[in-house]
């Protein structure tokens, strides 16, 4: 069993360069979640969605975009990275709303 | 806003000692409230779901207690092991939200042998 794969697991980037997350889950779930953590801050909700093709924003958004073009899909951008966009990225899935989370490994993120 | 905080940051203790981890959240109003490890470089595993109207969870070794009315959950691991050894996570699903998990900053166990 998969669950929720995270790609990349590691990227340096320089500031301005853009990049795609990738999360794929096969549990079928409807319910997908990007969040990051901080330290001293905890993990805090970027975007989610709850199906197919909606997508809505979270505690933190501004910077990202999301998409979600197919169910087992949620892919986080960033189109012009900056140095507080330095974090660890979590992808999560759940059947339904108030439903156990799964998360995935992360991807560490460093912009120069 | 819902804040989750969690006492103490960070604890440890030799090895088959019982302990008691402490979350509390300031607005009662609360769907559930989920307890997950984190082990370093690792993503989050689910430990237990308490759903708000429920008083506790069980499994194992750990029991999660729910007290809605004042704000607090505890988890209690029986028996320490150094396996036990990680962070630990509170998370509340707020009732307007209904999606989003708000975290508290967690509990850093070390179990000595």
């Amino acid at each position: 069993n998969a669950g929720v794969t995270q790609t990349p697991k590691f990227r340096v980037l320089k500031t301005g360069q853009s990049m795609t997350l990738l999360c794929a889950q096969d549990m079928n779930h409807e319910y997908m979640y990007w969040y990051r953590q901080d330290p001293g801050m905890g993990l805090r909700l970027i975007h989610y969605s709850v199906g197919e093709g909606t997508t809505a924003k979270g505690e933190v958004p501004d910077g990202y975009n999301v998409s979600r073009l197919k169910k087992q899909n949620f892919l986080l951008g960033l189109e012009s990275a900056a140095p507080s966009q330095t974090s660890v990225y979590f992808c999560a899935s759940s059947r339904q709303v108030g439903n156990i989370q799964y998360f995935g490994a992360g991807t560490r993120l460093s912009v120069l | 806003k819902q804040e989750v905080t969690q006492i103490p940051a960070a604890l440890s203790v030799p090895e088959g000692e019982n302990l008691v981890l402490n979350c509390s959240f300031t607005d009662s109003a609360i769907y559930n409230l989920q307890w997950f490890r984190q082990d370093p470089g690792k993503g989050l595993t689910s430990l237990l779901l308490i759903q708000s109207s429920q008083r506790e969870q069980t499994s194992g070794r750990l029991n999660a207690s729910l007290d809605k009315s004042s704000g607090r959950s505890t988890l209690y691991i029986a028996a320490s092991q150094p396996g036990d050894s990680a962070t630990y996570l509170c998370a509340v699903t707020a009732n307007q939200a209904g999606t989003a998990l708000i975290f508290g900053k967690g509990t850093t166990l070390s179990v000595s042998s």
